[in-house]
């Protein structure tokens, strides 16, 4: 079945800093491909999102590319903020397969900003 | 754009008791919404997925009988705990579909419902 991949966390970082969370796919066909962010407390929020090979997803400073050949989609900022501070998922919803309709998460990474 | 409302967002309530939260679409029609649970610090576990008018479908190791589902329209699914126990314990999160833009557009989540079973 469909299944995400992210880097072990916690990542800790200073203001500032430039910041990467790998994330890798296994999936049938072509999923469309998302990153959520959950503050303490609180429900995911779509962060950004690709649905095909190549697209760029932005939003917030955040990027993530959609690199089909070694199926990834890792998220970068090159200046991250205390305000970061969240626990970040990878996700992907396939249009096929046994998994159709579902959104796979990734086990989620916890960033930590400090001032 | 698409919004989810969770409600409540904390509830404590005693051993043996149950306990309801709602989950509704504001401004969609939600064909499927889904349950989490969500454990400290642990990702988020899928409960089940209700369609609109017909029965839940749970994932391996969920019980129903104790998650009762229902989803009487398209904007409104309820999970209800029945017979709670401390273990229930947790962060529950639903989630709504809209048709066929999930595929673009994810699904919406709702804020979450932190239970503490006493």
């Amino acid at each position: 079945g469909d299944s995400v991949t992210q880097m072990e966390g916690p990542v800790t970082l200073s203001e500032e800093a430039f910041l990467t969370i790998n994330c890798t796919y296994t999936a049938t066909g072509y999923p469309s491909l998302f990153w959520y962010v959950q503050y303490p407390g609180e429900g995911l929020q779509l962060l950004l999102k690709a649905t095909k090979a190549d697209d760029k997803g932005s939003n917030k400073g955040f990027e993530a590319t959609y690199r089909k050949e070694t199926t990834s989609f890792h998220l970068e900022k090159g200046s991250v903020q205390v305000s970061d501070s969240a626990v970040y998922f990878c996700a992907l919803i396939n249009a096929g397969g046994t998994s159709y309709g579902k959104l796979t998460f990734g086990q989620g990474t916890i960033l930590t900003v400090h001032p | 754009g698409a919004v989810v409302s969770q409600h409540p967002s904390r509830v404590i309530c005693k051993s043996g008791t149950s306990v309801k939260i709602e989950c509704r679409s504001l401004d969609f029609q939600a064909t499927t919404m889904f349950w989490y649970r969500q454990f400290p610090k642990k990702s988020l576990m899928l409960m089940a997925t209700s369609n609109e008018g017909s029965k839940a479908t749970y994932e391996q190791g969920v019980e129903k009988d104790k998650f009762l589902i229902n989803h009487a329209s398209l904007t409104l699914s309820t999970l209800t705990v029945t017979s709670a126990h401390p273990e229930d314990s947790s962060f529950y999160i639903c989630s709504a579909r809209d048709g066929t833009v999930a595929r673009v557009y994810g699904y919406t989540f709702g804020s979450g419902t932190r239970l503490t079973v006493v």
